[in-house]
């Protein structure tokens, strides 16, 4: 079990720009999160997968936001036309509905994206 | 979007007291969980509460899960420098067997332990 993994770790941008976050969840977790997190405050949900299917997408998630998981494993997150606003840590957590009410979610280092 | 209230929003303590915080609800959850995050790394979990009333340690860690299931709070016992850090809650809901996904996190409890 070598946990959530993300790459990057960093980035930096200039406002415009189109960046790709990479998730890899833990082996056999088949659901897979976004959240987002700026200073001071607590994760926030952006969208969900249980194994290929996106089952729920916030409202945070605007139409410049993409999230995949194609085939069931790893899932990209990709935010076109970068804003300064979309400044923040953007982190990835999996778990396994196998667990059934006590599915845990674990996360992943984060990817901190910083728009100049 | 939606947020727990926690409380205290941050603390300052000395070496071995005891450390308590909480965290309030206007909704139900089925499941509260408490996070710890270092500076510039992912929440690591720290204590899944599942029932309400339920009472669960964790070394010098200790939750409950409130009986109105609208609260939960964390006790750190003989804190050490390394406990250092923001402390989340985080609930979640599910109904008839179907966990619904997302996590609402609190606002976090700065945590400074001082020698």
């Amino acid at each position: 079990d070598t946990g959530v993994s993300q790459d990057p770790r960093h980035k930096i941008t200039k406002r415009g720009q189109n960046v790709t976050f990479r998730c890899d969840p833990i082996s056999e977790h088949n659901r897979l999160y976004w959240y987002r997190q700026t200073l001071g405050q607590g994760p926030e949900f952006l969208t969900y997968f249980q194994n290929e299917a996106q089952l729920e997408k916030s409202r945070l998630l605007s139409d410049r936001f993409s999230a995949e998981r194609p085939k069931g494993s790893f899932s990209t997150l990709e935010i076109q036309r970068t804003e300064q606003g979309d400044s923040a840590m953007y982190l990835c957590a999996s778990s396994s509905t196998g667990t059934g009410t006590r599915e845990t979610q674990y996360f992943g280092p984060g990817t901190r994206l910083l728009v100049l | 979007g939606q947020q727990l209230n926690q409380s205290p929003q941050s603390m300052f303590i000395q070496e071995g007291e005891d450390v308590s915080m909480n965290c309030t609800s206007s909704s139900i959850f089925n499941t509260w969980l408490w996070y710890k995050q270092d500076p510039g790394e992912g929440p690591v979990l720290l204590i899944a509460l599942y029932k309400a009333g339920e009472l669960t340690s964790n070394g010098r860690l200790t939750a409950q899960f409130g009986i109105t299931r609208k609260d939960s709070f964390l006790n750190i016992s003989a804190s050490i420098p390394s406990d250092v850090g923001i402390y989340f809650c985080a609930g979640k809901t599910w109904a008839g067997g179907t966990s619904y996904g997302k996590l609402t996190f609190g606002q976090g409890t700065i945590l400074t332990v001082h020698p």
